[in-house]
């Protein structure tokens, strides 16, 4: 299996809805992380997780909230999220040691706040 | 400092034509990693290619190669013989270090357009 699987692949929410993004591996990856993508825009990284440990927050807003509950699964908790947070939200992962096919993206999910 | 750019926003190329995307890098670490994706419409980020900074080859995929001038720190992305299914947004990627838990930092991508 060498894919990164993101649920739900659209998700429509309310700015009072509490809503979670769910990304799954089964390569082995011990690094996940979380990418938000604006339109016609780069990805930028929100979370790195090294290990099932937070090892990078780039100063992301407290309304989003991430998990690593296991190496296989990587969660993003979303609560009182505004408008501009509408974006598209890339699950990656690799593996720890040196290699360089190590990032694999998932398909994304597309969030609209509504 | 931006670590990644890419100069060209948009470019259109014939169908059966090459093209070159341009990419630049800065950075001070020795050992670092080059990545190449490509973004359709759907939004899946697709794997093309990579370069280590202590490859002494230009690396090669296929249809993909990867000019690599380490010294003008470039790593320009070759696509021959385009096809109409190469229409996409290219984004050119950097790992620093030689870890694979270190996040890429990604440059603000070309949209190429390959006209029939």
């Amino acid at each position: 299996d060498t894919e990164v699987t993101q649920t739900p692949k659209h998700l429509v929410m309310g700015m009072t809805n509490k809503k979670s993004l769910k990304c799954e591996q089964h390569m082995g990856h011990r690094a996940m992380y979380w990418y938000k993508q604006k339109a016609k825009k780069p990805p930028e990284l929100m979370f790195v997780y090294s290990y099932e440990k937070l090892s990078i927050n780039e100063s992301v807003p407290s309304r989003f909230s991430p998990e690593c509950p296991n190496s296989s699964l990587l969660n993003l908790h979303l609560h009182a999220l505004q408008p501009e947070d509408s974006a598209l939200y890339l699950c990656a992962s690799s593996s720890p040691g040196y290699s360089y096919y190590g990032y694999t993206f998932g398909s994304g999910t597309r969030l609209t706040v509504v | 400092a931006q670590k990644i750019t890419q100069t060209q926003p948009g470019m259109f190329v014939q169908e059966k034509e090459a093209v070159t995307l341009d990419c630049t890098y800065d950075t001070s670490d020795p050992s670092y990693g080059l990545f190449w994706y490509k973004q359709p419409s759907s939004g899946e980020m697709i794997f093309l290619i990579y370069q280590g900074s202590y490859d002494q080859q230009n690396a090669t995929e296929g249809r993909y190669s990867l000019n690599f001038q380490k010294a003008r720190k470039s790593a320009n992305l070759v696509i021959s013989a385009s096809q109409l299914g190469d229409s996409a947004m290219y984004f050119c990627a950097m790992r620093e270090g030689i870890t694979g838990n270190t996040p890429l930092v990604f440059g603000k991508g070309t949209r190429l357009s390959v006209i029939a």
